[in-house]
């Protein structure tokens, strides 16, 4: 079953501008991941964020969690047509499930020229 | 490696024969998983291997797919008498820990296309 759902969907915006997309999820968890995908294959690991941590940035990118919301939003600044691809986020659980990752469906953002 | 690795990067077969799917992780990396993604949909999770044991399996969809270990280090994941909704993209990740604080490295996958 899917544990993080990310919003919105899709999300297209000019070179420059940035861009927020949302991540929420149901269960207590150990942390948080964002990945990205090009062309719908491998996953590249963005940034983690753990369950005692409430904000982490990297680069051009900011994380922050909220859990008592079971939510957690990804940033990224100043957009490059080169940052189009799908964003994930996924969650370790908490306790004995804290090996593996599940993951939302994910949003697509465009970023024009 | 540098990478995780994986093959063939493409596959096309035919309803009903069987496929192997194969990775090569990091080496060192102890945790080593297996995902598929189908058409515009997130990752879902097939098995977990820690060193060359399985300890969760609960994503196989059904008994025609196993995977297996050896060495602590190549996997593969068989699908038999494959059907045309297994068509999907197969990830492999692993990951120096097994306690999932560390992100994943996956590799760029193998396109599976039954026809």
């Amino acid at each position: 079953s899917q544990q993080g759902e990310e919003d919105p969907q899709a999300l297209s915006i000019q070179e420059g501008e940035n861009a927020t997309m949302n991540c929420s999820y149901k269960t207590s968890i150990n942390n948080l991941q964002w990945y990205r995908q090009n062309s719908g294959r491998g996953l590249v690991h963005l940034i983690l964020i753990r369950s005692n941590e409430r904000e982490k940035h990297s680069g051009r990118l900011r994380v922050t969690l909220d859990t008592s919301k079971k939510s957690s939003s990804l940033l990224i600044t100043a957009s490059r047509a080169a940052d189009t691809a799908s964003y994930f986020c996924a969650t370790s659980g908490s306790g004995g499930s804290n090996y593996k990752l599940t993951f939302g469906k994910g949003t697509l953002l465009t970023v024009n020229p | 490696g540098a990478g995780v690795s994986q093959s063939p990067s493409n596959k096309v077969t035919e309803k009903g024969k069987d496929v192997e799917l194969r990775c090569d992780p990091i080496s060192g990396h102890t945790a080593l998983y297996w995902y598929r993604q189908s058409l515009g949909q997130g990752l879902e999770f097939l098995i977990y291997f820690q060193g060359n044991s399985a300890p969760d399996k609960s994503g196989l969809p059904s008994d025609r797919f196993s995977a297996e270990r050896t060495g602590g280090s190549v996997s593969t994941l068989t699908i038999q008498r494959t059907q045309q909704e297994d068509s999907a993209v197969y990830l492999c990740a692993s990951t120096q820990a097994q306690w999932g604080v560390y992100g994943y490295t996956f590799g760029s996958g193998t396109r599976l296309t039954v026809v």
